[in-house]
């Protein structure tokens, strides 16, 4: 079992681009969290998904910011015009049910940073 | 929604030493307690967890207790080694699904 992948591992923009952080799940987990931590902070909830629709999105900022977890394919975390702000480690989770006495697996996160 | 409030911030400890962690919930339907371990530039990583029906919960140097009435937890490590050095997250879930709510984390350093 591979674990939960993200990818990239570190991303550099420049002010005004788009971040697309990518998290592929364990093996039969069909639920995906995304988590933000800002540097010497912990980790703030941003968004739940299970596959083809989005769960609880009221940790994500309303504007710039979207997910989706398609059918195919991993979750998609997407920033546009990324502001300086938004530099941070950005972690995604994922568990089999999404029930809530079950554990949650992270992957190692991407590094965001802009310019 | 729920809240969780850990302390202390930081904790440094002697080697060989005991270290505690506390944290409080304010959810009373929360019945899912983990901890996890982050090193530096790493992914938070499960190092124990506790689920309501049970007071405490050992593994090896780890222990989890679970106070439901004051809806407090707490995290033991007995004999640090400098390793054990990291930041340390209690959670809870809120609500009905798996979502978790992470406590500020705490610095333990553990000096040889």
């Amino acid at each position: 079992n591979a674990g939960v992948m993200q990818n990239p591992r570190h991303l550099v923009r420049r002010r005004g681009q788009e971040a697309r952080l990518r998290c592929s799940p364990m093996k039969g987990h069909s639920h995906v969290y995304w988590y933000r931590q800002l540097p010497e902070e912990g980790l703030k909830f941003m968004v739940y998904l299970q596959k083809e629709n989005i769960i609880d999105e009221s940790g994500m900022p309303k504007e710039r910011f979207s997910a989706e977890f398609p059918k195919e394919g991993p979750s998609i975390l997407r920033i546009q015009q990324v502001v300086r702000g938004d530099s941070a480690a950005y972690f995604c989770a994922s568990s089999p049910t999404g029930a809530p006495n079950e554990k949650l697996f992270f992957g190692s996160g991407t590094q965001l940073s802009v310019l | 929604g729920e809240n969780v409030e850990q302390h202390p911030s930081t904790l440094s400890v002697q080697e060989g030493d005991s270290a505690v962690i506390k944290c409080t919930y304010s959810d009373s339907a929360s019945n899912y307690f983990p901890w996890y371990k982050q090193e530096l530039g790493k992914r938070p990583q499960l190092i124990i967890d506790i689920r309501s029906n049970v007071g405490e919960k050992k593994d090896q140097r780890i222990a989890v207790t679970l106070n439901k009435t004051a809806k407090h937890f707490s995290l033991h490590i007995t004999e640090t080694q400098p390793e054990d050095s990291a930041v340390y997250f209690c959670a809870a879930p809120p609500g009905s699904y798996g979502k978790l709510t992470f406590g500020q984390g705490t610095i333990l350093t553990v000096h040889p």
